[in-house]
């Protein structure tokens, strides 16, 4: 069974510019959240879908927004790039409503120079 | 959001039992607490997960105190592999009795000594 992957592995961006991050979770799960793991950091909570709606979402400013697929991928778009927005974006997936077992991808290294 | 509170890091020497503690003292009565644990340059994996009653599994036990305020993590046997920052985190309901987001702190790092 393929896991939770995530596309590109590294990303390298110019301050200002937008980035787009991509995740397909495992075969079956609704949910999909999104993480940013800033260098030396905990992982800070940014999104969560499920059935393709938002139904949660991190402390982080409106240009960090997303959207879920009807095939329960989902895409994360940085609008208006800072240099701090650098770090290990990471996808997880799980089925729905559990809150269990939780399955994380590799994430995308996000750089902003 | 109800938090966790872990040892910043811990040492272990390999083929010795490893206990990870972690309070969590404004746990809720229906909070499920997770373990999670994050190897270099990987996303954090699965570990264990419980409610109130001790738990099992091929990677680890999970500890729970009778009054749910603190756990522990027990690996049985340590290995090199097992080298990684855990994560003690609790799932909190959100509207409508879903579960909904993980919320980490920052975690345990483990070291093994050969």
């Amino acid at each position: 069974e393929a896991g939770v992957t995530q596309s590109p592995t590294h990303l390298i961006k110019t301050r200002g510019q937008q980035a787009t991050l991509r995740c397909s979770p495992i075969s079956g799960h609704t949910s999909v959240y999104w993480y940013q793991q800033a260098l030396g950091l905990g992982l800070q909570f940014l999104l969560w879908y499920d059935e393709g709606e938002e139904r949660n979402r991190g402390n982080f400013p409106p240009r960090f927004s997303g959207r879920q697929f009807p095939n329960y991928s989902s895409e994360l778009n940085v609008n208006a790039l800072e240099l701090e927005d650098s770090a290990l974006y990471l996808c997880a997936s799980s089925l729905g409503f559990t809150g269990f077992g939780y399955t994380f991808g590799s994430g995308t290294r996000l750089t902003v120079v | 959001d109800a938090k966790t509170t872990q040892p910043n890091s811990m040492e272990s020497n390999e083929e010795e039992p490893v206990h990870l503690p972690c309070n969590h003292s404004t746990i809720s009565g229906t909070d499920y607490i997770h373990w999670y644990r994050q190897l270099p340059s990987q996303g954090p994996e699965y570990v264990i997960h419980g409610l109130t009653s001790n738990v099992n599994n091929r990677m680890a036990s999970l500890a729970i105190a009778e009054d749910r305020k603190s756990s522990t993590l027990i690996l049985h046997r340590a290995t090199l592999r097992d080298a990684a920052v855990y994560y003690c985190i609790l799932s909190r309901r959100g509207g409508g009795g879903a579960t909904n987001k993980l919320i980490f702190g920052t975690g345990t790092l483990l070291a093994v000594q050969p």
